[in-house]
């Protein structure tokens, strides 16, 4: 079975300032990986997903993330955050359910908050 | 992107009545869908997964009969709380995948159930 460890429920960060936000998963097989953003009181929305290829993959408003398959992490980074990246960030691993679909485990969460 | 629209996104409902939840794909055909609980500060917790036109898979620890899923056609999945009481009071969210095999998930914006 995987499962996913976010080890910072929340990171306090100033406007402008780089963030990290940590997630390393554990999963016997090859797995796909997610990091989804959760503004209060609505779903869930893809920030990016590493499913092949390069393993830096980039969001189209300054996130990005690396898959190190050695350290088996995924850690979410951006250079200058804005007050508008204010919310809670899941990382999730995707695995073949053998029903047909893939099933997401996700991380416990963690609340990003930027600082005027 | 595809689109899947929950609803309702809060109802508040009497203890011992039953609550529907809709979840719906709009642009394209869901062969396989997922419910998911979140409580306060808490990582989403997997209920079901669901799909079209069999019986639902539900994870350990979730009654079957207290939460109905019907997922009766490629782009509509129900979620009923039947009898809900307080502590049925949370954050309820679907998602979708595209077909078989998709490795991505779409989610809807939740519903927040409370029960009084």
């Amino acid at each position: 079975a995987q499962s996913v460890t976010q080890l910072d429920s929340q990171v306090p960060v100033f406007e402008e300032a780089p963030v990290e936000l940590r997630c390393n998963y554990s999963s016997s097989v090859s797995v796909y990986l997610f990091w989804y953003v959760q503004y209060p009181n609505q779903g869930l929305q893809l920030l990016l997903k590493y499913l092949s290829g390069s393993t830096l993959v980039e969001s189209i408003n300054g996130f990005e993330a690396e898959f190190n398959k050695s350290q088996t992490s995924f850690h979410l980074r951006k250079p200058s955050v804005h007050i508008s990246d204010t919310a809670e960030y899941f990382c999730a691993v995707s695995l073949y359910s053998g029903a047909g679909s893939y099933q997401l485990t996700f991380g416990k969460g963690t609340k990003l908050s930027v600082i005027p | 992107g595809a689109v899947v629209s929950q609803h309702p996104s809060r109802v508040i409902c009497k203890s011992g009545t039953s609550v529907k939840i809709e979840c719906r794909s709009l642009d394209f055909q869901a062969t396989t869908m997922f419910w998911y609980r979140q409580f306060p500060k808490k990582s989403l917790m997997l209920m079901a997964t669901s799909n079209e036109g069999s019986k639902a898979t539900y994870e350990q620890g979730v009654e079957k009969d207290k939460f109905l899923i019907n997922h009766a056609s490629l782009t509509l999945s129900t979620l009923t709380v039947t009898s809900a009481h307080p502590e049925d009071s949370s954050f309820y969210i679907c998602s979708a995948t595209p077909g078989v095999l998709n490795t991505e998930a779409f989610f809807g914006q939740g519903t927040r159930l409370t029960v009084v």
